[in-house]
């Protein structure tokens, strides 16, 4: 079974910054990796698959990167709304989550 | 408008049964995969269970396998999650939500999310 682990648990970032999300699989996952931000009392939205694709309606801002095990969600210019829990995923196993909160 | 709206949820003794519906709308519901995930309050995403556009096909979580049955009725557009046998550490919210895969392959990306109903597994 393969573990998805994220890096780190909490990101304080002042709006405006930029914000690096680590997601790190136990084994190989090639380019099979989602990423969803949730916001409190609401759904999970997707924001990339397969590694690198903006899903429909999602801003420029965000963009992933990696393959393999490693992999990367940047937030290019925290805006207001962006302040969320991101989650990686592959297949059937998320990630535990990282919580971007205001610095 | 394309959405999804789950019902079902309340307040169940430990070892009863319960049944979530997911009624689908806006889109073709019979050419997609659909899933469920659940979370427990305050924690991460747990994925449950897929089946496929046809319900040829159907994949369960470990923690879940045996106990809860997924199933749909494409001429209803709606998804269903049987849960028997269920435990305290069921509590959850759970959520539908669409494989993007889309036009008859599942892809394991959701696309579209309802906004979730609450099951509370409680003596």
């Amino acid at each position: 079974e393969i573990v998805m682990t994220q890096s780190p648990a909490t990101l304080s970032v002042s709006p405006g910054e930029r914000a690096t999300l680590s997601c790190r699989a136990s084994q190989s996952v090639s380019s099979n990796l989602a990423w969803y931000q949730q916001k409190p009392g609401q759904a999970p939205r997707l924001l990339i698959y397969g590694a690198s694709t903006r899903a429909t309606g999602i801003p420029a801002r965000f963009s992933g990167s990696g393959s393999g095990t490693e992999f990367t969600l940047t937030i290019s210019s925290l805006q207001s709304e962006d302040f969320a829990v991101y989650y990686c995923q592959q297949l059937s196993t998320f990630g535990p989550g990282t919580k971007v909160d205001i610095k | 408008q394309v959405q999804l709206v789950e019902s079902g949820g309340g307040v169940v003794q430990p070892g009863r049964s319960l049944r979530l519906s997911c009624a689908a709308s806006g889109f073709t519901f019979s050419s997609y995969g659909m899933h469920w995930v659940r979370q427990a309050p305050g924690k991460g995403l747990e994925w449950v269970a897929v089946i496929w556009y046809d319900g040829s096909n159907k994949y369960y979580a470990d923690s879940v396998k045996g106990r809860f049955t997924i199933s749909r009725d494409n001429s209803k557009n709606t998804l269903y999650l049987q849960m028997n046998s269920l435990r305290a550490e069921d509590t959850a919210v759970y959520y539908c939500a669409r494989d993007a895969g889309g036009y008859y392959s599942v892809d394991w990306y959701f696309d579209l999310w309802g906004r979730g109903t609450l099951v509370t597994v409680s003596s």
